[in-house]
């Protein structure tokens, strides 16, 4: 099956500064791209659709001067946090649109990125 | 606006047994739905999707039922084994629209 990448796996940084997160589609190509944040013990919650060339879509209250998303390739979506604070601490998890015929989709998740603000 | 619930937070059976899982979900009528699995630090695995014109879908020891009526949708695992052990989601879809992911149940096969 298709495989997505996320790098890196864990980062560490202090308050204020930035943090980037790489989602790599591996094998395939993605046009859309998605990003999601979970908090210990809650489902995904979704951040901002991803498309390749234009511009990120952003769920309500999410910041898009704070959150940061460039999908420069068909293979290639980046977030970063800009100016990250203790608050913004979670698991971010990316994923890749994958169309199954019929109009049907399904999604191709990253192993996830944990990111502890100090 | 659109509400998804999985009917426990955490289940536990013992190994060997069906586990069944509830996803129900209201203000919405998708077109498909699918159900993913979640191991503790990772990302979702896909396992099934299942459209509104079918009753019911398998894939090995899975088995997934959707009822557009009662809105909901039943996900079982038969023969249960500790590795089964992880967080299921469902994730109601539409065509075009992003789809929204359930809480999740915690699910423990003990031996």
């Amino acid at each position: 099956g298709a495989v997505v990448s996320q790098h890196p796996s864990w980062v560490i940084c202090k308050s204020g500064t930035s943090v980037k997160i790489e989602c790599r589609s591996l094998d395939f190509q993605a046009t859309t791209m998605f990003w999601y944040r979970q908090f210990p013990k809650q489902s995904l919650m979704l951040m901002a659709t991803s498309n390749e060339g234009s511009k990120a879509t952003y769920e309500q209250g999410v910041e898009k001067d704070k959150f940061l998303i460039n999908h420069a390739s068909l293979t290639l979506s980046t977030l970063t946090v800009t100016s990250a604070h203790p608050e913004d601490s979670s698991f971010y998890i990316c994923s890749a649109r994958v169309l199954m015929g019929g109009s049907q989709e399904t999604q191709y998740f990253g192993p996830g990125t944990r990111l502890l603000v100090l | 606006s659109q509400k998804i619930e999985q009917n426990s937070e955490a289940l536990n059976i013992q190994e060997g047994k069906t586990a069944t899982l509830t996803c129900n979900y209201t203000n919405y009528s998708p077109a498909y739905l699918q159900w993913y699995r979640q191991d503790p630090g990772r990302g979702p695995v896909f396992l099934l999707l299942i459209r509104e014109n079918e009753k019911e879908k398998r894939k090995e020891r899975l088995k997934v039922t959707f009822d557009t009526t009662l809105k909901q949708s039943l996900f079982h695992i038969t023969a249960s084994q500790p590795a089964d052990s992880a967080t299921y989601l469902c994730a109601p879809g539409d065509y075009g629209q992003n789809f929204v992911f359930g809480p999740g149940t915690r699910l423990s096969v003990l031996p």
